[in-house]
């Protein structure tokens, strides 16, 4: 079973640019997250979609970050303008349906570095 | 769902020895689940235990859960270098949301 795609891996961009990550969950997934990690802590969930809805988003940013899941299957995560602090690996995850005790399977993630 | 506060923030140990590392909550839980994170696998869901589970094992693990006390230890047993990671607890209360604690690191030395 292919796991959970992510690109690019690594990206460099400079404050004030824009900047946009890609997932592509487990085939069937009903459920995608997309999380920010910054270096040393936890990851910090960003957006929850089920199927092409959201059902929670109230840690992103939302005047700089947007995503979308177009059709309920990839994502992409869009951060307009950046800032020093998105510095971080940004995780997206994906599980079979929403429930409490779903395992969420992970992507590698993508390494965001603003200068 | 809450943030679990996992304990120590780092251990340190031999190849061989046991590894025990410890996540605290504070209030009722339905279910906590362990993940580790290490650079080669990324993050990986590694168990689940339901409230009304006590203990639970898979291979070299063995989760322990007491809701008297809200907390759930992880033991590793005869660890191996590649067992060098950071390892998160996640309780959930009932919502759909995970929610990572700063992570115990783990490290092996072979």
């Amino acid at each position: 079973e292919a796991g959970v795609a992510q690109s690019p891996r690594y990206k460099i961009i400079e404050k004030r640019q824009s900047v946009a990550f890609w997932c592509n969950p487990i085939s069937g997934h009903a459920t995608l997250y997309w999380y920010q990690q910054i270096l040393g802590q936890g990851p910090k969930l960003l957006i929850q979609f089920q199927n092409n809805g959201v059902v929670d988003d109230s840690q992103l940013p939302k005047d700089r970050f947007s995503a979308e899941r177009l059709k309920g299957v990839d994502s992409t995560l869009k951060i307009q303008p950046a800032k020093l602090e998105d510095s971080a690996v940004y995780l997206c995850a994906s599980s079979l349906v929403i429930s409490q005790y779903n395992e969420q399977f992970f992507g590698p993630g993508t390494r965001l570095t603003v200068l | 769902s809450q943030q679990g506060e996992e304990d120590p923030q780092a251990l340190s140990i031999q190849e061989g020895e046991n590894a025990t590392m410890n996540c605290s909550y504070k209030t009722s839980i339905n279910n906590l689940q362990w993940y580790r994170q290490n650079s080669g696998r990324g993050l990986v869901h590694l168990i689940l235990i339901r409230s009304n589970e006590r203990e639970k094992h898979s291979g070299r693990l063995r989760v322990t859960l007491d809701t008297s006390k809200k907390s759930s230890s992880l033991l590793i047993t005869a660890s191996r270098a590649a067992d060098t990671a950071s390892y998160f607890c996640a309780p959930n209360t009932g919502g759909f949301k995970t929610i990572f604690g700063a992570g115990t690191r783990l490290f092996v030395k072979a």
